[in-house]
C-alpha cells in the first residue's frame, strides 16, 4: 500500500540536543509538508517542498530546519529543542494541483526533557 | 479572529445519534473546504472534500458549507462507536495558500 512512513514514532531529547525526525512516502508525491501540532490545537504548517524547492513559514522558528535529498524522503532538523518544542509533529504529501487531498503519515511524537 | 473556528468538545453521543460538527472561518477567499478525521495517536485522514457552497454526502457523512455565512459542518448519521475520533475542519484557497486547520473537536461516540 502506498503510504506516508514516520521515523521514530517516539522520540525522546534533550533540552538544546538536536534532533531529526525523518519522513519516507511512497506515494512519488512532488510536495511535501511537515506540521506541529501540540495538544489540542490545529495542525501548524512549519514549511513544505514543491519538488526541491523549499517554503517556510514566516512564522517559523530558525530553530527547525529541513532537507529533502531525493522525492521520497524529507527530514526535519530541530537543532536546539526547547521545552516548548514538544508536540507531534506531521508529516505529509499531495499531488501540487491538490493541496486540498493531503497524506499524512502516524506522526512523531516529541518529547524534550 | 482566527481564520477558522472550531469548537474543541469534547463532544459525547451514544451509538446511533447524529452528530454534527461545525467550524466557522473568516476569509471569504476560501473555496475548498475539508473535513480530516484524526484518531487518537494517529496522523489525520481525509475525510471529505467540497468545493464552494453546497452539500457532499458520502455514505453516512455529509458535508455542508454555507459560504454567505462562511459556515461549514459534518454531519454523521447512525454514528458508531469506530467514529470516536477528533474531526478537523481545513480550508484554502487556490494557488499557494497552505492548509488553515480548525483545531479539532473530539467526538466520542458511547455504545
Amino acid at each position: 500500500d502506498a503510504m506516508v512512513i514516520q521515523n521514530p514514532r517516539y522520540q525522546v531529547t534533550q533540552f538544546g540536543k538536536p534532533v531529526t525526525l525523518s519522513c519516507s512516502q511512497t506515494l512519488n508525491h512532488n510536495v511535501m509538508y511537515w506540521y506541529q501540532q501540540k495538544s489540542s490545537q490545529a495542525p501548524k504548517l512549519l514549511f513544505h517542498y514543491y519538488d526541491k524547492d523549499f517554503n517556510n513559514e514566516a512564522d517559523t522558528p530558525d530553530n527547525f530546519q529541513s532537507r529533502r535529498p531525493n522525492t521520497s524522503f524529507c527530514f526535519l532538523d530541530i537543532r536546539s529543542p526547547g521545552l516548548g518544542d514538544a508536540a507531534m509533529y506531521l508529516c505529509a504529501t499531495s499531488r501540487p494541483d491538490r493541496k486540498e487531498t493531503q497524506y499524512f503519515g502516524p506522526g512523531t511524537r516529541l518529547l524534550v526533557l | 479572529q482566527k481564520e477558522v473556528e472550531q469548537d474543541p468538545g469534547p463532544l459525547s453521543v451514544p451509538e446511533g445519534a447524529i452528530v454534527s460538527l461545525n467550524c466557522t472561518y473568516s476569509n471569504s477567499a476560501f473555496q475548498y473546504f475539508m473535513w480530516y478525521r484524526q484518531y487518537s495517536r494517529k496522523g489525520p485522514e481525509l475525510l471529505m472534500y467540497t468545493y464552494s457552497s453546497g452539500n457532499k454526502e458520502d455514505g453516512r457523512f455529509t458535508a455542508q458549507v454555507d459560504k454567505s455565512s462562511k459556515y461549514i459542518s459534518l454531519f454523521i448519521r447512525d454514528s458508531q462507536p469506530s467514529d470516536s475520533a477528533t474531526y478537523l475542519c481545513a480550508t484554502t484557497n487556490s494557488g499557494n495558500t497552505p492548509l488553515v486547520f480548525g483545531k479539532g473537536t473530539r467526538l466520542s461516540v458511547i455504545a
